[in-house]
């Protein structure tokens, strides 16, 4: 079991937005502004595109952002488009002894 | 241009030791923390080890502390894991990624490399 809980699939069609949340406690994810957001294609290795709970790096669309309200976090893609469909992963530093813990993981699927 | 390699990996017996390593490039690999992450078969990301830009921390995850150790060579621009007593569950691939902050990490990972597979059976 993670330590960090999102929800196994969302989906939408392609123009809709989406927001896969990340609900973790106060040790982490409420705790810290240490949030990132990971997009990962099979087979392929993970891609940051949300860091520090909202900022983007360079090179990912604006239409991928990130909140973060008490122990929940979430990532929002507006304007769905086919190449977002994508497995989506969060995580956070933790006060705890294991200092990053990560979510299970939300596949996303764009109908 | 920026880039991490992975080697080592391999197929080994439980109980046995296994060291990979991460070739750097195009970036001052000496300013950056780096990290260790791994994805067993068809399951999801777990974060293993963070050492410091010069080696001056390093913090494990419970599932291998006291077995895996991390390391790097900041005049090779490489990073290390020694792995000792594998277990079935280690089995993995395993990612090195550069934090996306210099010096102090804020354990957000940047750059990542292709990974390489470590399968631990008898």
């Amino acid at each position: 079991q993670s330590a960090l809980t999102q929800p196994a699939s969302v989906s939408g069609s392609p123009g809709q937005s989406i927001t896969i949340s990340c609900t973790g406690t106060s040790s982490d994810v409420g705790g810290y502004n240490y949030v990132s957001w990971y997009q990962q294609h099979p087979g392929k290795a993970p891609k940051l595109m949300i860091y520090e709970v909202s900022n983007r790096p360079s090179g990912v669309p604006d239409r991928f952002s990130g909140s973060k309200s008490g122990n929940t976090a979430s990532l929002t893609i507006s304007g769905l488009q086919a190449e977002d469909e994508a497995d989506y992963y969060c995580s956070s530093y933790t006060s705890s002894s294991s200092h990053v813990v990560f979510g299970g993981g939300t596949k996303l699927t764009v109908l | 241009q920026v880039q991490l390699v992975e080697s080592g990996g391999g197929v080994v017996q439980p109980g046995r030791s296994l060291r990979l390593s991460c070739a750097a490039s195009g970036f001052t690999f000496s300013s950056y923390g780096m990290h260790w992450v791994r994805q067993a078969p068809g399951k999801g990301l777990e974060w293993v080890a963070v050492i410091w830009y010069d080696g001056s921390n390093k913090y494990y995850a419970d599932s291998v502390k006291g077995r895996f150790t991390i390391s790097r060579d900041n005049s090779k621009n490489t990073l290390y894991l020694q792995m000792n007593s594998l277990r079935a569950e280690d089995t993995a691939v395993y990612y090195c990624a550069r934090d996306q902050e210099v010096l102090s990490p804020v354990y957000a990972f940047d750059i990542w490399g292709q990974g390489t597979m470590v399968t631990v059976s008898s």
